[in-house]
C-alpha cells in the first residue's frame, strides 16, 4: 500500500519551458513534504520542502504547491534547464509520530534542448 | 558545506557472506537514518536513531540486519548473511533536530551493494 504516489515514471520537457512534477499521498498524518533530486550512483539531494500549514513555498526556479484537501502536491521548475535532468522523488513525514521519510517511486525528468 | 559521509561507495559480495556499511552524519546532527533503495523504487526506511538510541527499526529485517550508533555519532549497518535480494543502494541520512516532523534530512552518496 503506497502512501506516496508519483504516477508519472517519466516526463520530457523542452529547455526553457515549465516542468511540473506531481505527487499524491494518502496518509492524513503527513505534515511535512519534501522534494529530492537524484542523479545515478549518487544520494538524493534536497531541493525544497513545505509544511502542511502552507500551500506554497518558492526557492529560485523551484516552487512547491500543496493542496491538502486533495492530498496532492506539485513541484514547478521554471525555466527548465539541461542540468535539471534527473530523477525527482517526493517524500513525506509525520505519519505515526516518527519522522522517517516515506518516498514515492520517483519521476525521471528529461530536459530536451 | 558539511556532508554525510558513507563508505564504501561500492561493495560486491557473495551470498552468505557478511557485509558492513559505515556512515558519518553531518556534525551536530542528532538523528540518523538508514534507507534502502531498490532499483526503480524510492528509498525505504530501515532504521532511525536519535543519538545512540533506536527510534524506529520496524522495517529492519532483524534476522540478518543489525545497526548500531554506539557513541551517538557515526553508525554501522551490517548484513549477515547477505542474500541475493539485498542487492540495492544503502543510503544514510541525518537531520539536526530531535524527533520532529519539520526538519530536513540530508543524504550521503550511498553504498551500492551487489550480492552474487
Amino acid at each position: 500500500d503506497q502512501q506516496v504516489k508519483q504516477n508519472s515514471p517519466s516526463l520530457s520537457v523542452q529547455e526553457g519551458r515549465i516542468s511540473i512534477l506531481n505527487c499524491d499521498y494518502t496518509n492524513s498524518m503527513f505534515d511535512y513534504f519534501l522534494w529530492y533530486k537524484k542523479y545515478p550512483a549518487e544520494g538524493p539531494t534536497f531541493l525544497i520542502s513545505i509544511s502542511s500549514i502552507k500551500d506554497k513555498n518558492e526557492d529560485g526556479r523551484f516552487t512547491v504547491f500543496l493542496n491538502k484537501s486533495a492530498k496532492h502536491l506539485s513541484l514547478h521548475i521554471v525555466p527548465s534547464q539541461p542540468g535539471d535532468s534527473a530523477v525527482y522523488f517526493c517524500a513525506a513525514s509525520g505519519g505515526g509520530g516518527a519522522d522517517g521519510l516515506t518516498f514515492g517511486k520517483g519521476t525521471h525528468l528529461i530536459i530536451q534542448p | 558545506e558539511a556532508e554525510v559521509a558513507q563508505s564504501p561507495r561500492y561493495k560486491i559480495t557473495e551470498k552468505s557472506q557478511a557485509v558492513a556499511f559505515w556512515c558519518d552524519p553531518i556534525s551536530g546532527h542528532a538523528t540518523l537514518y538508514w534507507y534502502r533503495q531498490i532499483l526503480g523504487q524510492g528509498p525505504e526506511l530501515l532504521v532511525q536513531f536519535q543519538d545512540e538510541s533506536v527510534v524506529d527499526d520496524s522495517q529492519l529485517p532483524k534476522d540478518r540486519f543489525s545497526a548500531e550508533r554506539l557513541k551517538g555519532v557515526d553508525s554501522t549497518l551490517k548484513i549477515q548473511p547477505a542474500e541475493l535480494g539485498d542487492s540495492a543502494m544503502y543510503l544514510c541520512a541525518s537531520s539536526r533536530a530531535p524527533i520532529t516532523s519539520t526538519d530536513t534530512q540530508y543524504f550521503g552518496p550511498g553504498t551500492r551493494l551487489t550480492v552474487l
